[in-house]
């Protein structure tokens, strides 16, 4: 059975404090690894796609990366207004469009 | 671009009722996915549709069902509600090919069943 875990569940930071998240996989070929936020009250929104391990893709402060076991979602000098709940999901063979989702983990960046 | 539409944004309802829940994906998408998010079972895959076929299902009892319309739009049906399906309910679309084309999510449904 296809596993997502992501640690940790919660992460407090001061703005500016840099962190990284951590999304493992247990799975039966690996299509894509892709990296959500979500926003109380909202659905997930789009950031990355990772497909093969080393891996990386930027976006503002933010920068995944992936290896065979992993994936990092690294925050540089957080904001507050980086605060809320990253989700990580897996696509594997046969799985259509289907996405296997870790549980999140919840930043809160205090100013 | 208009993104993913769904209706209502909240209901409530009673045990042994039914409901039905509306997705308007983004224009060109033929494939619309379901999750039930819960805070105890993250986001949870109830089903996908690709040009009005259901092409993927879910562990969900036989009491959730959907089906998508010429148009790409999408319902999902959930008949004698039980208290355990409170929960938000994301609609999800995307082109349907390919590997890499990530999933658009609507900002959902919560559902609460009383």
């Amino acid at each position: 059975e296809d596993q997502v875990t992501q640690s940790p569940e919660a992460l407090r930071l001061q703005e500016g404090e840099s962190s990284s998240l951590n999304c493992s996989y247990t799975v039966s070929g690996l299509r894509g690894l892709f990296w959500y936020r979500q926003d109380p009250g909202k659905g997930p929104e789009f950031l990355f796609t990772l497909y093969s391990a080393g891996e990386e893709k930027e976006k503002e402060r933010l920068k995944a990366t992936l290896t065979k076991k992993e994936s990092f979602l690294h925050i540089t000098a957080p904001k507050p207004e980086d605060s809320a709940t990253y989700l990580c999901a897996v696509k594997v063979d046969s799985g259509y469009s289907t996405l296997t989702f870790g549980k999140g983990t919840m930043l809160l960046v205090s100013p | 671009k208009a993104g993913v539409t769904q209706t209502p944004r909240y209901l409530i309802k009673t045990r042994g009722q039914q409901v039905t829940l509306s997705c308007s994906p983004i224009s060109g998408h033929r494939s619309v996915s379901w999750y039930q998010q819960t805070p105890g079972q993250g986001l949870q895959f109830l089903f996908e549709y690709f040009s009005e076929t259901q092409r993927n299902k879910g562990n969900f009892p036989g009491r959730f069902s959907g089906r998508q319309f010429s148009n790409s739009r999408s319902e999902m049906n959930v008949s004698t509600l039980e208290l355990g399906d409170s929960a938000l309910y994301l609609c999800a679309s995307s082109s349907g090919q390919g590997d890499g084309s990530p999933l658009h999510f609507g900002n959902g449904t919560r559902l609460t069943v009383t």
